[in-house]
């Protein structure tokens, strides 16, 4: 069963448009979320994560997203996206809370193209 | 400093073939994790090492499947017996050890080798 699903599997945009990509899991226990970039022939990165406290978190490149516990959901957000933003994004969560649980489970990734 | 390496970057083989691909972590990262990733998905846990021992083996698909790490760092994935279905590109990551709070630390991700069974 898919535990993390991202609907947006390919999204094209053009430069200075806000950015909104879906992420739902589906977990009714305690999770940890992130999202990961893969710029084009890079590694992938941590863009940022959630793990308890401030539902609204902020990452790097201006980057931020929301935990929203009742929709079982940790939409990525960017007020203005740029053409260097052109990437393949992936929501993540580990799913419970045992000590030693560093299990990332992925979506299947957001293709994300910005149009100069 | 230096990030994960992973080698080969590629490897093609024959079906039936022994293959082995190597990691190594970031100096001083004592967790080590190797995902597989298949065209169009994201990435697919398969073992995950704090030091020596492996801490979660539950993403390893079948016996043909094993992974060592015999002096706390460099890692090796061997395969077994190899089939067209295992192309994909396997990617290595690391982290320090767990400090308690799970998912605390982050993962540092490899560039992947990318494994083609012919």
């Amino acid at each position: 069963a898919q535990s993390v699903s991202q609907h947006n599997h390919h999204v094209i945009l053009s430069e200075a448009a806000s950015l909104e990509l879906g992420c739902n899991y589906s977990y009714g226990g305690t999770v940890n979320l992130f999202w990961y970039v893969q710029y084009p022939g890079q590694h992938l990165q941590l863009l940022l994560k959630y793990l308890s406290g401030d539902p609204l978190v902020k990452g790097i490149k201006g980057f931020e997203a929301e935990f929203i516990k009742s929709k079982f959901s940790f939409n990525l957000r960017k007020p203005s996206v740029q053409w260097s933003d052109t990437a393949e994004y992936f929501c993540a969560v580990i799913l419970g809370s045992n000590f030693g649980n560093e299990k990332l489970t992925f979506g299947t990734g957001t293709r994300l193209t910005i149009i100069p | 400093g230096a990030g994960v390496s992973q080698t080969p970057s590629n490897k093609v083989t024959e079906k039936g073939k022994y293959v082995e691909l190597r990691c190594d972590p970031i100096s001083g990262h004592t967790a080590l994790y190797w995902y597989r990733q298949s065209l169009g998905q994201g990435p697919e846990f398969l073992i995950y090492f704090q030091g020596t021992g492996a801490a979660d083996d539950s993403g390893l698909p079948n016996d043909r499947f094993f992974a060592v790490r015999p002096e706390g760092s460099v890692s090796t994935l061997k395969i077994q017996r190899t089939e067209r279905g295992d192309s994909a590109v396997y990617l290595c990551a690391s982290s320090l050890k767990p400090s308690g709070r799970y998912g605390q630390e982050t993962q540092y991700f490899g560039p992947g080798t990318r494994l083609l069974v012919l």
